[in-house]
């Protein structure tokens, strides 16, 4: 059975920063990972699909990578702004096409 | 803004009664998918529609059941309430068949409390 983990679960950092959302999973047989961002009360907006044949996907300041072979993902965020704070969440597809989810990681940017 | 959207945004129930809980996915979109996410939890897959066949479920009781409609609306109804029903439900939908790796789009939300 697929299970997802995020550490941490929160992370406050100055404006600025550069930072690294982990990510891990159990079954490496899965279709794809999604990391999806999600603000308070609010329904989950998709930022970055790796396929399963694929190592990473960039948009703008976001960076996702994938390692099948050790279970784990990143969400790389460059220059992190006040508008970044927000929950976190990956995903990993699983054989059965379902989404298997995480807790999240809940970031805060100090400005 | 995925267009997706969900009717009503909170509810307010007790023990015991029914609710349906409603979706509009993107036009075109065939695939319509229900999760719930309790508070500070991830999302939990309840079970996913398409071209209205259920096309797949998760770890949920049968009190939760859905349909799918023509017009890419669906619905969500829980019967017999419990209190660890209080959550967010949310519908995603997809253009894709229900065995695609597509991106799901989401809906906003709908947050309900059982009392």
């Amino acid at each position: 059975k697929q299970e997802v983990t995020q550490i941490p679960a929160a992370l406050s950092v100055p404006e600025g920063e550069n930072l690294v959302l982990n990510c891990s999973f159990t079954d490496s047989a899965i279709y794809n990972l999604q990391w999806f961002r999600q603000d308070p009360g609010k329904g989950l907006t998709s930022l970055l699909l790796i396929q399963s044949s694929q190592r990473e996907q960039t948009s703008g300041r976001l960076n996702a990578s994938l390692d099948k072979s050790s279970g784990r993902s990143t969400l790389y965020i460059a220059a992190s702004q006040p508008g970044d704070s927000a929950t976190y969440l990956c995903a990993a597809m699983d054989s059965n096409y379902q989404l298997i989810w995480g807790a999240g990681t809940k970031l805060i940017i100090k400005p | 803004e995925t267009g997706v959207t969900q009717s009503p945004t909170h509810l307010i129930k007790t023990r015991g009664q029914q609710v349906t809980l409603r979706c509009s996915s993107q036009s075109g979109h065939n695939t319509v998918s229900w999760y719930q996410q309790a508070l500070g939890q991830g999302p939990q897959f309840i079970f996913q529609y398409y071209r209205e066949e259920e096309n797949g479920r998760g770890n949920f009781p049968p009190r939760f059941s859905g349909l799918q409609f023509p017009n890419y609306s669906s619905e969500l109804n829980v019967n017999a309430l419990e209190l660890d029903d209080s959550a967010l439900y949310l519908c995603a939908s997809s253009p894709g068949a229900g065995t695609s790796t597509d991106t799901q789009y989401f809906g906003p939300g709908t947050r309900l409390t059982v009392l």
